[in-house]
This record gives structure tokens, C-alpha cells and sequence, in this order.
């Protein structure tokens, strides 16, 4: 199994600010997805982020709104711009195993738009 | 299209009772994994099992089971003599094999089991 962290676990922020959220792995993988947890729901894709080429982003979710980072095999970000209170939400990373059936989670960046 | 439904939305027990949540799934491929997490108050995601479509067999741990049945599209998560430290919210999600690994997610079943 993969280890992943994030960084920053929570955070308050004012509206129309960018957070950027970091994710990291113990180990190389290919594909890194990022998800998102709106209050009392189930988690969303974002978007997925293969290093070396442009994140591809799911139905609803925009590059402008959600710019994603891929710089190597074990590092991702994620940036929420322009935020409002709508985006209030938990934002998780995950990566796949060494078959894609396989998907661990990181702990989570609980994010709070004031 | 590929869909997860968790028609129970909020399941309470009392301590020691057996409980069941049910998870349905939809999807064209014939090639496709489910899995079960749970997402306790903390909000970490806990990976608890991997089911792929061709192993229909059903699964124990120690208090938990699996039954999968391809035949009415279910893939049935029970917990036996449940426990406190069982109240989580409880995700099921599909995966096939042309998602790149991403997963689709149910609605969630939010577990209370009381004292």
C-alpha cells in the first residue's frame, strides 16, 4: 500500500483567496486523482493528474477554477482559486497501486471558506 | 453509464446487533472492482475491501463480510456484533477497467451503533 500525506490537513480561508493543497507519496505512481467532499456527500473526482502531461478534469470541474500540478511521480497540488463559501469542502488525493484496481486515500485537506 | 446507489441513507443499531448495508451497482463493462471504505468522524478514507467481477466469492474479516452477487448487481457489506467504534459513514465505489482506476462513489451509509 502507498502512504500519502497532505498538507495543510485544515484551513479557514477568506473568500476570493487561493489555497494550494499538496499531496505527497512514499512512493512513484502513475496516476493521481483528486477528489472532492462537500459537506454530508460523497466524494466527487475533480480531476486526474498523470505527470508529464495536462490533468484531465471530470464533468463540471474546470482548469481555471482547479489548476493541478504534476512536477514528478510522487508530488501533486491542487489550488482552489477565487474560493467562496460553495467551496467549502474535504479535498482528498488518491493514487492507484501497482494495478489501478487499487486506490488508497490520503488523509484529507478539510477546507473552510469564509 | 456506471452508477453506485446506497439506497440506505442512515442506519442506527444498538451494540452487538448484525447490520447490513446494502450497495447496487451499474455498469456496461464486464471487466470492474468494487470496493468498500469507511470514513469515520476524523474524515480519513479507510480502504476495507477490493472485489474484482470475476471473483464472486464471498469474503470474511474477523466481523466483517462481503456478499457479492453478480446476479442482482450487489455488492452487501455486514458487520456482525456491531461495535461503538463501528459509527462511520461507509462508501461503496466502482471501478472499471477503462476509468483509469478512478473510482465512482454511492451516496454513503452513515452507521450509529449505540451502547
Amino acid at each position: 500500500s502507498a502512504v500519502i500525506s497532505q498538507k495543510p490537513s485544515r484551513d479557514i480561508c477568506q473568500r476570493g483567496t487561493s489555497l494550494t493543497i499538496q499531496c505527497q507519496v512514499d512512493s512513484q505512481v502513475t496516476m493521481m486523482f483528486w477528489y472532492r467532499q462537500q459537506p454530508g456527500q460523497s466524494l466527487t473526482l475533480i480531476a486526474t493528474a498523470n505527470q508529464g502531461s495536462e490533468a484531465t478534469y471530470e464533468s463540471g470541474f474546470v482548469i481555471d477554477k482547479f489548476p493541478i500540478s504534476r512536477p514528478n511521480l510522487t508530488f501533486s497540488t491542487l489550488t482552489v482559486s477565487n474560493m467562496s463559501p460553495e467551496d467549502s469542502s474535504i479535498y482528498l488525493c488518491s493514487v492507484g497501486g501497482t494495478t489501478y484496481n487499487e486506490q488508497f486515500f490520503g488523509p484529507g485537506t478539510r477546507l473552510t471558506v469564509l | 453509464a456506471q452508477k453506485v446507489t446506497q439506497a440506505q441513507t442512515e442506519i442506527s443499531v444498538v451494540e452487538k446487533e448484525d447490520v447490513t448495508l446494502d450497495c447496487v451497482y451499474e455498469t456496461r463493462d464486464t471487466t470492474y472492482y468494487l470496493f468498500w471504505y469507511k470514513q469515520p468522524p476524523s474524515g480519513e478514507l479507510v480502504f476495507l475491501i477490493r472485489r474484482n467481477s470475476f471473483d464472486e466469492q464471498n469474503e470474511i474479516s474477523g466481523r466483517y463480510s462481503w456478499n457479492f452477487q453478480k446476479s442482482t448487481s450487489s455488492f452487501n457489506f455486514t458487520i456482525t456484533a456491531s461495535q461503538v467504534v463501528d459509527s462511520a459513514v461507509y462508501f461503496c465505489a466502482l471501478s472499471g477497467p477503462n476509468q483509469g482506476g478512478k473510482l465512482i462513489f454511492g451516496q454513503g451509509t452513515e452507521l450509529s451503533v449505540k451502547p
